[in-house]
């Protein structure tokens, strides 16, 4: 059974600083995927990425950086964080060679930034 | 570039009643269509995906490429299908992965 984790499902942050989401999955997944939840704006990707050290931008990468150092971990970075990035976040992880619709998604991280 | 629009943000039925929940998308190639559901803290996950034509927990979906249509159905509404309802679109590279896009969500209601 494919795993998808999320290091925290919350986090309160104050504006300003820098924050780190961590994904981990042990499936050997080549494909993570860092998604936004918002009420009414629905899903909405940040950033993704296909291999280690590869990383491509999604719908809405301002503001946000990401880091794939090793296969299983994919990190979402806030360098300074802002109010208007308080939300959900979920991340997924997929195979190489499959669509994206084998995506798998973790729990998810409820950020607050104060 | 692709969307998926979900026109209804929130659908309450009453239990025992048919339910439709709409999804339109636009994109000039073919695309990949799912409906992806969340119940309520728990996490997101797959429900169906029109390649397959397959009714999971009674919902069917069809692709209608004349109407740019991915409308989910299912004949008789039960209280466990309270839900957040997603429409995705994808659009395969083959050079990697590319993401999904996601509908706004349709707040699913069923009133026993």
């Amino acid at each position: 059974d494919v795993k998808v984790t999320q290091s925290s499902r919350y986090l309160v942050k104050r504006t300003g600083e820098k924050v780190f989401l961590e994904c981990v999955q042990d499936m050997d997944h080549e494909n993570m995927f860092w998604y936004r939840q918002d009420p009414g704006l629905g899903l909405r990707l940040i950033y993704f990425s296909y291999d280690v050290k590869m990383k491509e931008k999604g719908d809405i990468p301002e503001g946000y950086s990401v880091s794939r150092e090793k296969k299983e971990r994919f990190s979402l970075i806030l360098e300074s964080a802002s109010t208007n990035q308080t939300s959900m976040y979920l991340c997924a992880s997929s195979l190489r060679d499959t669509p994206a619709y084998e995506q798998y998604f973790g729990p998810g991280t409820r950020l607050t930034v104060t | 570039a692709q969307r998926v629009t979900q026109p209804e943000k929130l659908l309450s039925v009453f239990k025992g009643a048919p339910v439709e929940l709409k999804c339109n998308y636009s994109y000039s190639g073919s695309p990949e269509l799912f409906w992806y559901v969340q119940y309520s803290r728990q996490r997101l996950q797959l429900l169906l995906r029109h390649i397959s034509r397959e009714s999971i927990k009674g919902f069917t979906a069809d692709l209608n490429k004349g109407e740019t249509s991915f409308h989910l159905k299912k004949p008789f509404a039960q209280e466990e299908d309270s839900a957040m309802y997603y429409c995705a679109l994808s659009v395969y590279s083959g050079g990697g992965a590319d993401g999904l896009t996601f509908g706004k969500g349709t707040h699913l209601i069923i009133q026993p």
